[in-house]
């Protein structure tokens, strides 16, 4: 099954860029997605195939995909930023595997 | 404006069944393809079930080993989810989520989740 792997944890002091990494084998074929997640709440998406944004999600975030690595970066991050973030492929051989997750901490 | 809401939570022991429930509203549900999706305390998400807007295709992730079923009513503007055969690692939140692109796996709406508990 296709694997995808995200940093457990990244901190950023506010105001500053955030780069948050999923990897997977050719990753850069495939359409990533991810999403954002909240104690308590349910996920909110955020970038979808690797760079667009839904309505209503900031212009601070962006997302990009190449080789074995799908990023997504937070521009002049806020202290509402911090949550788990999830990336997630739709994989016609797995299914739509999510990656574990990455905490972001705004210091 | 678009809502998702599960129900059917709940405890249950090991080997027992559940049925859980998403009305859907605010859109036109027979247009989407649904998915379950779940989430164990404290971990991260993990896909369950995936199904086409007129019931034709239907997907399951390989780790359920055939103890899952998805289904849906249209007429209902509903999204069921048959549970059967519960272990302790079942436990967890269980979301339905709307498929905003058809095809794409990109999920634009989440329900707020039920909770389901598998104790002895």
């Amino acid at each position: 099954s296709y694997v995808l792997t995200q940093p457990p944890s990244v901190s950023v002091a506010p105001g500053k860029t955030a780069r948050l990494t999923c990897g997977g084998n050719n990753i850069g074929s495939k359409s990533v997605h991810w999403y954002q997640q909240k104690p308590g709440q349910a996920p909110v998406l955020v970038i979808y195939y690797d760079s667009d944004r839904p309505s209503g999600i900031p212009e601070r975030f962006s997302g990009s995909n190449s080789g074995n690595t799908a990023t997504l970066t937070i521009s002049r991050v806020e202290a509402g930023d911090e949550a788990d973030y999830y990336c997630q492929v739709w994989d016609s051989s797995s299914d739509h595997p999510f990656g574990g997750g990455t905490k972001l901490t705004v210091l | 404006q678009v809502q998702l809401v599960e129900s059917g939570g709940g405890l249950v022991k090991p080997g027992g069944s559940l049925r859980l429930s998403c009305a859907a509203s605010g859109f036109t549900f027979s247009d989407y393809y649904m998915s379950w999706i779940r989430q164990a305390p404290g971990k991260g998400l993990e896909w369950i079930s995936y199904i086409r807007s007129s019931s034709r295709n239907i997907y399951y992730a390989v780790s359920l080993e055939g103890r899952f079923t998805i289904s849906r009513d249209n007429a209902k503007n509903s999204l069921y989810l048959q549970l059967n055969n519960l272990r302790d690692e079942d436990t967890g939140v269980y979301f339905c989520a709307r498929e905003g692109i058809q095809g794409s796996g990109c999920y634009d709406k989440w329900g707020q989740g039920t909770l389901v508990t598998v104790s002895s």
